[in-house]
């Protein structure tokens, strides 16, 4: 199945809280997870990534945990600022003749001050 | 400076009426890709194109057309246009189809916002 879900759709965190976005994918043949950040009128930019033979990667206050056994990963953004509003997306990829980028539905973050 | 230039950034148009969508970037990337953004649906990818003249079909093809007759421009082409074409368009380039290393980022652009009438 090459489909990445992705939840919730919404979330609302007060400023300096842990903001958890969540995806779960079937196809056991991904090998690559990254995260997008999309601000309003702007084009998704890669945030962080992680490879499937690591369980946690920390870029500053952006983490990705990975639980290759449930097929599930998840960013956590500590220390959470307005700031950070945004819509943010998982996706995934398997470098077979495909050659593409599975992207999660979306997680619209706001961070109240 | 690295970009990835989208044209125009709003569109609104009429069913049936030919229309270009074009992309343009500037780091002699190799891979090139479209994605439409509908809510609750994420990105899904129209077109890919792994070099010049070889382009292939991604998840939701029907009723656009790509080119990729040089390398730093792949237009997308919707020949007959209908109302659930409406949505938010982006282009988006990466050295190539792997997407991994810290260099082989994908880059996109600020998007196309269409509307079909």
């Amino acid at each position: 199945q090459q489909q990445v879900k992705q939840s919730p759709q919404s979330l609302i965190v007060q400023k300096g809280g842990i903001s958890i976005i969540n995806c779960a994918y079937e196809n056991t043949a991904f090998d690559y997870f990254p995260w997008y950040q999309q601000f309003p009128g702007k084009g998704p930019a890669l945030l962080i990534a992680i490879r499937p033979d690591v369980s946690e990667k920390k870029e500053g206050r952006f983490t990705i945990s990975f639980n290759k056994s449930a097929k599930q990963f998840s960013l956590h953004i500590m220390d959470s600022q307005p700031g950070d509003s945004a819509t943010y997306f998982c996706a995934a990829s398997i470098v077979d003749s495909s050659y593409k980028l599975i992207f999660g539905s979306g997680t619209r973050l706001l961070v109240r001050p | 400076e690295a970009q990835v230039t989208q044209n125009p950034r709003y569109l609104i148009t009429v069913t049936g009426k030919k229309l270009t969508v074009t992309c343009s970037q500037n780091m002699n990337h190799e891979y090139m890709s479209w994605y439409r953004q509908d809510p609750g649906l994420g990105l899904r990818q129209i077109y890919y194109s792994m070099n010049v003249e070889v382009t292939d079909k991604g998840d939701v093809p029907e009723g656009y057309k790509v080119s990729r007759k040089e390398k730093r421009n792949f237009p997308l082409i919707l020949e007959s246009p209908s109302p659930n074409q409406t949505s938010l368009y982006f282009c988006a380039s990466s050295l190539d189809a792997s997407f991994r290393g810290a260099k082989n980022i994908q880059y996109f652009g600020a998007g196309t916002r269409l509307s079909v009438l």
